[in-house]
């Protein structure tokens, strides 16, 4: 199983960029990288995906180095409503098995 | 016009009831999903079906039946629930497995 590993924790400020990164080591070539958020008593809901180097949407950032062994989310100027757990997930073709990491729980503060 | 649905929102039930969780999804996907999210916020994956096949069963009970009518429901069934079946079970849904997945808004199950 492709494992991915997460800070547990993050705490923030309204309008400060947060960057969490995820440690996947044993990533597979098919593997994508995909970023989710969770707010209390709600499904998880996609924010970003990427393969390799960086990609960028309306919400985040995803930076994924070379050797794609970690990737990093970035949130510029965080909200209130940000407040959320955040999950990384391994996914792609092939025969594997999506496994989530144990989140990033991020508290935004005023 | 919700991407992906789940019956009942919450299911409050006895031990050793058989209950059934109801899942659809609107968006054309091929592949669909049954997760467990237990009391530490852990998301783990039990099953997968890809056009009404199942591809993956991982360690879980067989007291848990997923159906697959057609490529749009997976429907889970539980027999004889336990306390530890107490938990959020979330439908998701994905063109390709694994990748851009949609959740459903989730079913908090509690056996007494």
């Amino acid at each position: 199983l492709a494992k991915t590993t997460q800070p547990i924790s993050m705490d923030s400020y309204e309008g400060q960029e947060v960057n969490i990164t995820c440690s996947h080591n044993n990533i597979a070539t098919n593997d994508y990288i995909t970023w989710y958020q969770q707010f209390p008593s709600q499904g998880p809901r996609f924010i970003i995906q990427g393969y390799k180097t960086k990609v960028t949407n309306e919400v985040a950032s995803l930076f994924i180095p070379a050797d794609r062994k970690s990737s990093t989310l970035s949130l510029p100027r965080v909200s209130l409503s940000d407040t959320a757990v955040y999950y990384c997930l391994l996914g792609g073709g092939g025969s594997y098995i999506p496994t989530f990491g144990r989140g990033t729980s991020l508290i935004v503060h005023p | 016009d919700t991407a992906v649905s789940q019956t009942p929102k919450y299911l409050v039930t006895q031990m050793g009831n058989d209950k059934s969780i109801k899942c659809e999804q609107n968006l054309g996907h091929d592949t669909m999903y049954w997760y467990k999210q237990d009391s530490k916020k852990f998301l783990k994956i039990m099953f997968s079906y890809n056009n009404k096949e199942l591809i993956i069963n991982e360690t879980v009970p067989n007291r848990f039946s997923p159906k697959s009518p057609d490529k749009a429901h997976l429907n889970l069934h539980i027999n004889s629930l336990e306390l530890g079946d107490s938990a959020v079970y979330f439908c998701a849904s994905s063109q390709l497995l694994g990748v851009g997945q949609f959740f459903g808004p989730g079913t908090r199950l509690t056996v007494l």
